[in-house]
């Protein structure tokens, strides 16, 4: 069964350097997004991505972020400055002609 | 804009017993609606779907939810509850903005 795979499962950092969250996402689909989850809260929307462009984004993704699909498998996330408040599990997603997502395993971001 | 509410955050249960998650939204549009599961150090599985048609929906791991309009809920349920089903539960809505999630319900099954 196809899935969306994420890596690095666990990245860890130093406030100020920049990341880059890499994932695959299912071969097929057409529509990419980018979720972030701080420890023990719930799941929060960052951007959506389709016919390679931002089709919506929401108020956490600011001029810090960077979304790219650089070849026609990847779908990058990348934090340009990275702060101890980005600190989370950030999920990758897509989803085809049908309106359910599939999530990836996620990457652990930690900053220090 | 669209809002999720799970009422509980916690539900211990004992193995083989029934369990009922809950999970109402707000929204002034029609909407799809969807229950997923986090085990421990994963990502989100997806359990079930209501997009249209039959309210009472069927899913993985013997799962099913039941949308309610007029309540605006999405309640998940199963039977019988093994210890394999402890873990993270988040109900998501879809209306015209993007994947709204709940705060989720740690469903604990307890031997």
């Amino acid at each position: 069964e196809p899935e969306v795979t994420q890596t690095p499962s666990h990245q860890v950092t130093q406030m100020g350097q920049e990341v880059i969250l890499r994932c695959v996402p299912i071969s097929n689909h057409l529509y990419f997004y980018w979720y972030r989850q701080i420890l023990g809260q719930k799941v929060e929307f960052l951007v959506s991505f389709y016919n390679n462009e931002i089709s919506e984004k929401s108020e956490i993704f600011d001029d810090q972020f960077s979304v790219e699909r650089p070849d026609g498998s990847n779908f990058t996330l990348k934090i340009r400055s990275t702060k101890l408040e980005d600190s989370a599990m950030y999920f990758c997603a897509s989803r085809g002609a049908h309106m359910e997502q599939y999530f990836g395993p996620g990457t652990r971001l930690t900053v220090t | 804009a669209q809002s999720v509410t799970q009422l509980d955050s916690q539900v211990p249960v004992f193995e083989e017993a029934p369990v009922e998650l809950r999970c109402n939204y707000s929204s002034s549009v029609s909407v799809y609606l969807f229950w997923y599961v986090q085990y421990p150090n994963q990502g989100l599985q997806l359990l079930l779907k209501y997009l249209s048609g039959s309210t009472l929906v069927k899913g993985i791991n013997g799962f099913e939810a039941e949308f309610n309009k007029s309540q605006t809920s999405f309640h998940l349920r199963k039977p019988s509850v093994h210890i394999s089903d402890t873990a993270e539960y988040f109900c998501a809505v879809k209306g015209n903005t993007p994947l709204v999630f709940g705060k989720g319900t740690r469903l604990s099954v307890i031997a």
